[in-house]
Parts: structure tokens; sequence; C-alpha cells
């Protein structure tokens, strides 16, 4: 069964920590995305990756395919980085498209 | 450019009853999905199109749920008899090509079924 697994469930940091958040997943994956849910649903892509590292602004994510795991970083943390992030994979077999998600990791950063 | 467009925002209905629910996708995108969210977990696709066909519902409960994107462009999707494990939010989402590319998401629809 394709499955994606993020850990924490939940986050709380202090403004200016270095955040990771985690997702394993299961084989043959022709894709990882991740994306950032705000409170009232809205959804947005972050990255997609199938290799190696991606960077935008303070966000880092990274992908082991290997040991079947993908990393997203934030560095300097802010509280407008308070959101649910969520990760999720594009399997092969069926439609490329369709996304197997994460349960997601709601991250709180007080100031 | 304008995003991916939903309506309505939010609906309050009593089990039994049907609902309906649009989505404009971005100009020029072949591919649209519909999703539900259940509150705590991640999205679920429900129903996956590229242009008017039907790519993927092999998790739709057709039972109760059908959608259609006629001319493909726009989207229905709706709910009738609804239930009360149809509380979620409706995520509708396109991209480009069905490929495994980036999606966009629009605000979703948060149904309360009473």
């Amino acid at each position: 069964k394709n499955e994606v697994e993020q850990s924490p469930q939940n986050l709380t940091a202090q403004e200016g920590e270095f955040i990771t958040i985690n997702c394993s997943y299961s084989v043959g994956i022709s894709a990882l995305h991740w994306l950032q849910q705000h409170p009232g649903g809205g959804i947005v892509s972050l990255f997609m990756l199938s290799s190696g590292k991606k960077k935008h602004g303070r966000l880092i994510a990274t992908i082991n395919i290997q040991e079947k795991h993908s990393s997203l970083h934030i560095t300097a943390s802010h509280p407008r980085d308070s959101a649910v992030y969520i990760c999720a994979a594009s399997y092969y077999g069926g439609s490329q498209g369709n996304l197997i998600f994460g349960k997601g990791t709601k991250l709180s950063v007080k100031p | 450019e304008a995003g991916v467009a939903q309506s309505p925002r939010y609906k309050i209905i009593e089990k039994r009853q049907s609902v309906a629910f649009w989505c404009n996708p971005i100009s020029g995108h072949a591919t649209l999905y519909w999703y539900q969210q259940i509150l705590g977990q991640g999205p679920k696709l429900l129903i996956q199109f590229q242009n008017n066909g039907v790519v993927d519902d092999s998790q739709l409960p057709k039972d109760r749920f059908s959608a259609e994107r006629l001319k493909g462009v726009d989207s229905t999707l709706k709910i009738q008899p609804a239930k009360l494990e149809d509380s979620a939010v409706y995520l509708c989402a396109s991209s480009y090509t069905s490929g495994v590319e980036t999606q966009y998401f629009g605000p979703g629809t948060r149904l309360l079924v009473l």
C-alpha cells in the first residue's frame, strides 16, 4: 500500500529556531511534494523534488531516495511560518498526478 | 494570473440534503482534481479530470458523489444525499498536465453536515 508518513504531528518552536519536519514514503515514487496549508484551508505548493535538495528563501527541502525519506527545513523561523506542512508523493502506476498525502505537521512559531 | 476559484466557501446542510460545489481552474490547465480533507487528515483524491474526461475516480463514493467537467473548464462536485461523515473541506486543484507537476489549489469549500 502506498503511504506517506510525517513526523512530528505537532511542533512548537520559538522565533528564530531551526525547524525540521520529516516525511517517509513507500517505494516507487516519481516525485515528492511539500505543501503549506494556512488556517482557512488554502494550500500552497512549496517544493516538488525527485532527488537532491531545493532551496527557496528560508525553506530547504531534501530527499534521500535510498532511505525513502524527505525533510523540510525552515531556517530562522518566524511566527508567519505557522501553518500545517504537508508531504505528498506521486507514485508510479496509475495517474502520475495522483498525490498521496501525509496527515500534515502543525507548526506553531512563538514570538 | 488568477488562481483556482471555488464557491461557496462555506456550506451548512442537514443530512440527506444535497449540495453542489463549483470550481474554476487556472486558465489553460487541462487537469482538474477534487480532494476531500477531513479534519486532522491530509487531502484524499476523489476524482481527477483530464480535459472533460475522467482519469481516476477510484476513491469517489459513487452512490452519493458525482462530478462533471462538461466543457473541460469548470467543474461541479455534487453530494446527494449527504451524510454526517461528509463534513470536510472540499479542495479543487488544477495543473497544466496530468503528469508529475505542481498542482495549484483553490481556497476550498468547508462543508458541515448536521
